[in-house]
């Protein structure tokens, strides 16, 4: 499973947009690459999900350049309600496979 | 969307006494489930993958005899905490992903506040 490396914290305001960028140096092929976003003592909730170039959702963006070897997740225009743990995974594209988590980016969002 | 849900949101229990929790798959068949948990401040810990029919898989470091795990249909894992003990206070959370396609989302329950007392 590749590992994931992400900042361990950032801070924003409230209208700014956030780009969060996550390295995986080591994923493989058929690996994908979903963002997750939790709250306090819930679980974690999907974000966005892509294998390469560009995704685009209600809520969230997703880059990822050719190699793949990272990937940046944007949030425009972040409120305070955005103010959440985002993690970054690296899964393969079959359900029996574990999902592993790395530490995460808690980012805060000042009004 | 996919929904996965966890029972009970919260519970309190004695030391030496065991603790059930249930993640139900709603709307869609899982053969694999995955148990984690989560200490405070801290990330997601993979504990175990539950295999539907089969024993389960755990992660190096969880004692399976701890942590029983019985995964009885498509639908519906248990973890149970056996003899639990002020330690195993934390947040467990249950995932599953859809058996059909190639559905790579994984879907997550609302988690599971145990304490331990």
């Amino acid at each position: 499973l590749a590992k994931t490396t992400q900042p361990i914290s950032m801070d924003s305001y409230e209208g700014q947009e956030v780009n969060i960028t996550c390295s995986h140096n080591n994923i493989a092929t058929n690996d994908y690459i979903t963002w997750y976003q939790q709250f306090p003592s819930q679980g974690p909730r999907f974000i966005i999900q892509g294998y390469k170039t560009k995704v685009t959702n209600e809520v969230a963006s997703l880059f990822i350049p050719a190699d793949r070897k990272s990937s940046t997740l944007s949030l425009p225009r972040v409120s305070l309600s955005d103010t959440a743990v985002y993690y970054c995974l690296v899964v393969k594209n079959t359900g029996g496979f574990k999902t592993i988590f790395g530490a995460g980016t808690r980012l805060f969002v000042k009004a | 969307g996919a929904v996965v849900s966890q029972h009970p949101s919260r519970v309190i229990c004695k030391s030496g006494t065991s603790v059930k929790i249930e993640c139900r798959s709603l709307d869609f068949q899982a053969t694999t489930m995955f148990w984690y948990r989560q200490f405070p401040k801290k990330s997601l810990m993979l504990m175990a993958t539950s295999n539907e029919g089969s024993k389960a898989t755990y992660e190096q470091g969880v004692e399976k005899d701890k942590f029983l795990i019985n995964h009885a249909s498509l639908t519906l894992s248990t973890l149970t905490v056996t003899s639990a003990h002020p330690e195993d206070s934390s947040f467990y959370i249950c995932s599953a992903r859809p058996n059909r396609g190639q559905n790579t989302e994984a879907f997550f329950g609302q988690g599971t506040r145990l304490t331990v007392v």
